[in-house]
């Protein structure tokens, strides 16, 4: 079975600040990879989806990006932080809707 | 464009009592359908998921989901709550983009809460 390690766990950046989010995957190859945003009130939005390694589709305009340097890890990054990229984000993992989620990263940003 | 809808953001339940979250989705064509569990500060667990098939969908936890065509609903049910069920619940479609992507929409989520 996969497992999707995520750090940091929690994170409180000031405005303006970069941004590097990491998220490793065990247990499969090739995977379909996602990272969602969960802001308060507003439940989860897809950010970004990779299907290989350098392939990036972004599904909402915003001031992050991410990259996928090798086959189980994708980075969400950005060169400054706004504060309306606080939120919660995860990453998934998964191919023909067998998904497994990260534990999270808690973004503040102050 | 794919959209759910989770009508009630907070429900709150006794312990022993029964369950339904509603879930109702637009999309144009068979969707996939899923809900997830999200305890405070962790990640996703997926509860149960259809595709196709029978109507009636058994998942993990004692949670069931009944997919109904002709009201667009997929709404989760469990006869009797335990303390433990405290917890954000997402239903979530999955449509096949064709791309290789095939990302998740969620709804906002229903925070449920557990009298004693």
């Amino acid at each position: 079975s996969q497992t999707i390690h995520q750090w940091p766990a929690t994170l409180v950046q000031p405005v303006g600040s970069p941004l590097s989010l990491e998220c490793t995957v065990e247990g499969t190859s090739n995977p379909n990879l996602y990272w969602y945003r969960q802001a308060a009130g507003r439940g989860l939005q897809l950010l970004f989806y990779s299907v290989g390694i350098g392939q990036i589709s972004s599904e909402v305009p915003q001031n992050l990006s991410a990259s996928r340097p090798q086959d189980r890890q994708f980075i969400l990054s950005s060169k400054k932080l706004l504060l309306s990229d606080s939120g919660f984000y995860l990453c998934a993992s998964g191919r023909n809707y067998g998904y497994t989620f990260g534990s999270g990263t808690r973004l503040t940003v102050v | 464009a794919q959209s759910v809808t989770q009508p009630d953001i907070h429900i709150t339940v006794s312990e022993g009592a029964s369950l339904e979250l509603r879930c109702n989705y637009s999309y144009g064509a068979t969707p996939y359908l899923f809900w997830y569990v999200q305890s405070p500060g962790q990640g996703l667990q997926l509860l149960l998921k259809y595709f196709s098939g029978d109507t009636l969908v058994q998942g993990i936890k004692g949670f069931e989901a009944e997919f109904k065509r002709s009201q667009s609903s997929f709404n989760l049910r469990k006869p009797s709550v335990h303390w433990s069920d405290a917890a954000e619940y997402f239903c979530a479609v999955g449509t096949d983009s064709g791309g290789g992507a095939d990302g998740l929409t969620f709804g906002k989520g229903t925070h449920l809460i557990i009298q004693p």
